[in-house]
């Protein structure tokens, strides 16, 4: 079946502008979770949402940084105002539950964003 | 507080021997751990799980990982390396209370080269 789908694949905006990226769970997964690489960083959580609520926001890096979820099903993450350190792979994830479930995350290829 | 440590940035082995990646984890209750794989600009590819019962896990590709909770280790293996397993291998811990609501806890991912 359809994995973890996001998108753009790649972005490059100038800094100061405002970016959206998109995040399409696996059908039925009722968790999702946004993460973000960068060079010499490793993986960084940012936020996890169980349904359309985010039970867990203490990841993101500063106000500049939102997320919503709606249905249940798709994931916007928005930066404003970008910065260049900004600039990393951003990662979703889903599971069909959260919380102390044991069930894998299954990831999406992520957007790699490039701040210029 | 839970942590994950990979202690080497980089392996390098043979084709044909025998693989080790190193991981040790920190949580305050049971852990549940998790290996991932990536590749160059994809996601992170879900190889195997420790949640409980036997120490020996076996996973996707012909990995394994031994549990061993007096050293807090959660090492991957393979008996026989290819080429094909050069990646970068990432740990994961989750305490299996489920006070984290959900999120993984990364390690800071090993870079596997198998040359022929």
């Amino acid at each position: 079946g359809a994995g973890v789908s996001q998108s753009p694949s790649n972005k490059v905006t100038e800094k100061g502008k405002d970016v959206e990226l998109r995040c399409d769970p696996i059908s039925g997964h009722t968790a999702l979770y946004w993460y973000r690489q960068s060079l010499g960083q490793g993986l960084e959580f940012l936020i996890y949402f169980q349904g359309n609520s985010a039970p867990d926001k203490s990841g993101l890096p500063s106000d500049r940084f939102s997320a919503e979820r709606t249905g249940g099903s798709v994931s916007t993450l928005t930066i404003q105002r970008t910065q260049q350190e900004d600039s990393a792979v951003y990662l979703c994830a889903s599971s069909p539950r959260g919380g102390g479930g044991n069930q894998p995350q299954h990831f999406g290829d992520g957007t790699r964003l490039s701040i210029l | 507080a839970q942590s994950v440590a990979q202690p080497e940035d980089q392996v390098n082995v043979a084709e044909g021997n025998p693989l080790t990646v190193k991981c040790t984890y920190s949580v305050s209750g049971n852990p549940y751990l998790f290996w991932y794989v990536q590749y160059p600009n994809r996601g992170l590819q879900f190889l195997l799980k420790y949640i409980t019962g036997d120490n020996l896990v076996k996973g996707s590709y012909g990995f394994e990982a031994e549990f061993n909770k007096s050293q807090t280790s959660f090492h991957l293996k393979k008996p026989s390396a290819l080429v094909s397993d050069s990646a970068l291998y990432f740990c994961a811990v989750r305490d299996a209370r489920g006070s984290t609501l959900g999120r993984l806890y990364f390690g800071r991912g090993t870079q596997l080269t198998v040359w022929p």
